[in-house]
């Protein structure tokens, strides 16, 4: 099955600089990557995702890249805000029936 | 548009006794709909899926079961709660369609075993 890993596990950036998150899969069928923002005791929301048929998605300070050829993907964050902390977890699918396979999620956190 | 219910928000139960978590959704037919688990501080682990009713798929062995009586509406369920059963369970759907549709998640049961 599919398997899903992220790094790092806990990031610490200054307010108005960039944060990256790396994820890795190992079933090169899958061609579904989402990423979610989980606030402490809250819901995952999903805040951008990509499709295998593209190698970039940008949406105002979020973008995610797509490597297919190394199968890995990353979600960039420019100017970071305070609001921003959160953990954030990445995802990958092979479509159809098949339900997402997590990555174990970084904590991000944005110093004011 | 579509929402998603989930109760009871937060859950305390004797460890052997039994548990009934229900979820459902609103605006949409036909959702896939999906178990996940998180354990504190962890990730995301997917328990079970339901393309449709009475269809479900079981992706750990554990002593947890699902059900889905009817389109809109996924049930967990266990007849004797361990321990380990602890967690964060989270419902989720997803639209259908010729390729992966997002995920959307209820806002989780908080369950305690004591």
């Amino acid at each position: 099955g599919e398997n899903v890993e992220q790094h790092p596990s806990t990031l610490s950036v200054q307010e108005g600089d960039s944060a990256v998150i790396k994820c890795t899969y190992s079933d090169s069928a899958s061609n579904y990557f989402p990423w979610y923002k989980q606030e402490l005791g809250k819901r995952p929301q999903l805040i951008i995702d990509i499709r295998s048929n593209v190698g970039e998605k940008k949406d105002q300070r979020i973008a995610v890249t797509l490597n297919k050829t190394a199968k890995h993907f990353s979600l960039h964050i420019t100017e970071t805000q305070p609001e921003d902390s959160a953990v954030y977890f990445c995802a990958a699918s092979r479509g159809g029936r098949r339900a997402l396979t997590f990555g174990s999620g970084t904590r991000l956190q944005v110093q004011p | 548009s579509q929402t998603i219910h989930q109760w009871p928000a937060t859950l305390v139960q004797p460890v052997g006794s039994p548990l009934s978590l229900e979820c459902t959704v609103e605006g949409t037919s036909n959702p896939n709909l999906y178990w996940y688990r998180q354990a504190a501080g962890r990730g995301l682990q997917l328990l079970f899926y339901s393309v449709g009713i009475g269809q479900i798929s079981s992706e750990v062995p554990q002593n947890l079961s699902a059900s889905r009586p009817q389109d809109r509406q996924f049930i967990l369920s266990s007849k004797k709660l361990l321990l380990s059963d602890s967690g964060f369970y989270l419902c989720a759907w997803s639209g259908r369609g010729l390729y992966n549709q997002p995920q959307h998640f209820g806002d989780g049961t908080r369950l305690s075993i004591l």
